[in-house]
């Protein structure tokens, strides 16, 4: 059983498009943390947010953080084909460890 | 700087064998942490050693083991293998034990099929 629920499992849109990824739990996270992983690769980090309310933007890329610290969301503006690939969340709490969600599998196409 | 390597790549095992999977650290990196990554599930956190000493351990059977060595690089072990191993298996390491600040950097994994 994941610990955090990532949705819509699939997404796929027409390039220019925007789109949003939602990663939700019931437990509280000391950070939460947004990857990108393509086929044959490790994830990559893209993000880590902290504070409760937190909104980091990385270009097109929008990431919040839940006032509670128990949700987060990804939003890409303008959707490009290379924002193709699988989006990860995942929550970290006091022992360090890394729990991700099932994650996204976003296609842009062209 | 290289990344995080591991190796081998690709792995094709029977059902009741053993395998043993390998893992060098970016330069400079103390821990390194191993995930299992099930087709279509995101990574699940299994080991992670810091120093040579484990310092935490997720919810797998007693059959996967891992040991890090004088020069930080790790291996990790999985006896008598069932079908439902299958997965690609991932290193990453990091400077320290943990943190949010103290960000995970992730290898290409090694794709383990088990027959």
């Amino acid at each position: 059983t994941q610990l955090l629920e990532q949705s819509p499992q699939f997404l796929s849109i027409q390039e220019g498009e925007n789109l949003t990824v939602y990663c939700n739990s019931s437990s509280v996270f000391s950070s939460l943390q947004w990857y990108r992983q393509e086929p044959g690769e490790g994830p990559v980090l893209l993000v880590t947010v902290v504070t409760g309310g937190e909104v980091k933007k990385l270009k097109r890329l929008t990431f919040q953080f839940g006032d509670a610290r128990k949700d987060s969301s990804l939003h890409i503006t303008a959707a490009q084909t290379g924002d193709t690939g699988l989006y990860l969340c995942a929550g970290e709490r006091n022992d360090y460890k890394l729990s991700f969600g099932a994650g996204t599998t976003v296609t842009v196409r062209a | 700087d290289a990344g995080v390597t591991q190796s081998p790549t690709h792995l094709i095992k029977t059902r009741g064998q053993q395998v043993t999977l390998r893992c060098s650290p970016i330069s400079g990196h103390k821990s390194v942490s191993w995930y299992q990554q099930v087709l279509g599930q995101g990574p699940q956190f299994i080991f992670q050693y810091y120093e040579k000493e484990e310092r935490g351990r997720g919810n797998f059977p007693d059959r996967f083991s891992a040991r890090q060595f004088p020069n930080y690089s790790s291996e990790l072990n999985v006896n008598a293998l069932l079908l439902g191993d299958s997965a690609l298996y991932l290193c990453a390491s990091s400077r320290v034990a943990g943190g949010y600040t103290d960000t995970q950097y992730f290898g290409p994994g090694t794709r383990l099929t088990v027959l």
